[in-house]
């Protein structure tokens, strides 16, 4: 069955520090992969995206994200954490027809 | 920069009624989405959009549900008989091509059956 998985439901990391989010997915094939980040009761910003090419793809607030074909994973990556990144984190993946399917979400806690 | 327009931002309805959420996605754009986030679980496809038809939807996406473009900007969705387990937040996105670019989501409206 089709799925994505985000092993960590919540993670905490002190300012300044470093940060990387799980994500794999189980698809018979490579799909679209996206990062999304919700802050509370907001909707969804698109941080990152990725169809082919490069696998190391960069996005906006300084996040970047790695596909790893072998490992069947996304993973979402920061150098620096702000506080300003607390929110929730959504690994997303999908195909031509538009859908796309949701991971379980990561809380990211940022600690002064 | 082009937003999705969501409204309205909360809505309270009483179990039976009928809401219609209204969604005003990004002018150029060709292909629409309805999502949901029950408080607390994960987003949820209900439905996209294209050439004014339903190119593909959810289980979730049962009778008491349609979506509608009726002009050239809005992009709605019906819940013709809410129930309590309706109650969520409903995430409009349209896309320019299709997923290419990802999504622009709407900041969602809150729906609250009682």
């Amino acid at each position: 069955a089709q799925s994505v998985t985000q092993p960590d439901i919540h993670i905490t990391v002190s300012e300044g520090a470093s940060l990387e989010l799980r994500c794999n997915y189980s698809y018979g094939a490579t799909p679209y992969l996206f990062w999304y980040v919700q802050s509370p009761g907001q909707g969804l910003q698109l941080l990152l995206k990725y169809f082919s090419g490069d696998t190391l793809v960069q996005g906006i607030k300084g996040f970047e994200a790695e596909f790893k074909r072998s490992q069947s994973s996304f993973n979402l990556r920061k150098p620096s954490v702000h506080w300003s990144d607390a929110a929730e984190y959504f690994c997303a993946v999908g195909f031509n027809a538009g859908k796309s399917t949701f991971g379980d979400g990561t809380t990211l806690t940022v600690k002064p | 920069e082009p937003e999705v327009t969501q409204t309205p931002s909360h809505q309270v309805t009483q179990m039976g009624q009928e809401v219609i959420l209204r969604c005003v996605p990004i002018s150029n754009h060709l292909y629409f989405y309805w999502y949901r986030q029950i408080l607390g679980q994960k987003v949820e496809f209900l439905v996209s959009f294209y050439n004014n038809e339903i190119s593909e939807k959810s289980e979730i996406f049962d009778d008491q549900f349609s979506v509608e473009r009726p002009d050239g900007s809005n992009f709605t969705l019906k819940i013709r008989s809410t129930k309590l387990e309706d109650s969520a937040m409903y995430f409009c996105a349209s896309s320019a091509i299709l997923l290419s670019d990802g999504y622009t989501f709407g900041s969602g409206t809150r729906l609250t059956v009682v």
